[in-house]
């Protein structure tokens, strides 16, 4: 498994502002994600982080709003910009090493309130 | 389209057994993960399964059946500490994670 830290843990951000989320891992891994979870229900993929190129989006997720940073293979950051009550969520990085049995291992969260 | 189902919740007692299933749909299979997630907490890795048949780990056994698109995870001997939600995730052809939104599962004394 892999160790995983976020940063910060949790915020109380006002409405419009932005605020971005660090994710470090203790080793170098292929694969890097950002999930978003809300109170009770499933999670859902953001993006996937690419090494040295641009993340690659989900349905209803865009760079302008979301974008994402992957600078080497142990970090990445997201950015969740221009917020609204609407993006109070649990924001979560998980990470793969990209081979058998492509198992994710997450990171602790963080918990974002939009006011 | 791709597809989970799992009981919303499920309610057992200290010291039983608990079984929560899962069907699926996807497109492509590479494999199923369980998850346990406790309230507040990310998700932590319990099993996998690619091939047919049941999977034990201590007290926790995960099955897989790929023609029925059926998977089930298996507690024994339930703590309290058990008390969390439990997600079955299955990989697509993409190696992507598809998430239903998890078993709530109650343990009571």
């Amino acid at each position: 498994s892999a160790v995983i830290s976020q940063k910060p843990s949790r915020d109380i951000c006002q409405r419009g502002t932005s605020l971005t989320i660090q994710c470090q891992v203790d080793s170098q891994v292929t694969m890097m994600f950002w999930y978003r979870q809300q109170p009770g229900q499933s999670l859902t993929l953001i993006a996937t982080a690419n090494q040295g190129s641009e993340a690659t989006y989900e349905s209803g997720f865009v760079i302008d709003k979301f974008p994402i940073s992957r600078p080497n293979l142990t970090f990445s950051t997201l950015t969740v910009s221009n917020m609204s009550p609407e993006d109070s969520s649990i924001y979560l990085c998980s990470v793969a090493r990209g081979t058998e049995p492509y198992e994710q291992y997450f990171g602790p969260g963080t918990r974002l309130t939009v006011t | 389209g791709q597809n989970i189902d799992q009981p919303t919740e499920m309610t057992a007692t200290e010291g039983a057994i608990v079984q929560i299933n899962c069907t699926y749909q996807t497109s492509g299979f590479n494999g199923l993960f369980w998850y346990q997630q406790h309230a507040g907490e990310a998700p932590t890795f319990l099993s996998y399964n690619v091939l047919d048949g049941l999977e034990e780990k201590g007290r926790f056994s995960s099955f897989l059946s790929r023609s029925k698109g059926y998977s089930y995870l298996l507690l024994k001997e339930l703590q309290m500490k058990d008390s969390a939600s439990y997600l079955c995730a299955p990989m697509d052809s993409n190696y992507q994670l598809i998430w239903g939104a998890g078993t709530k599962l109650i343990i009571k004394p």
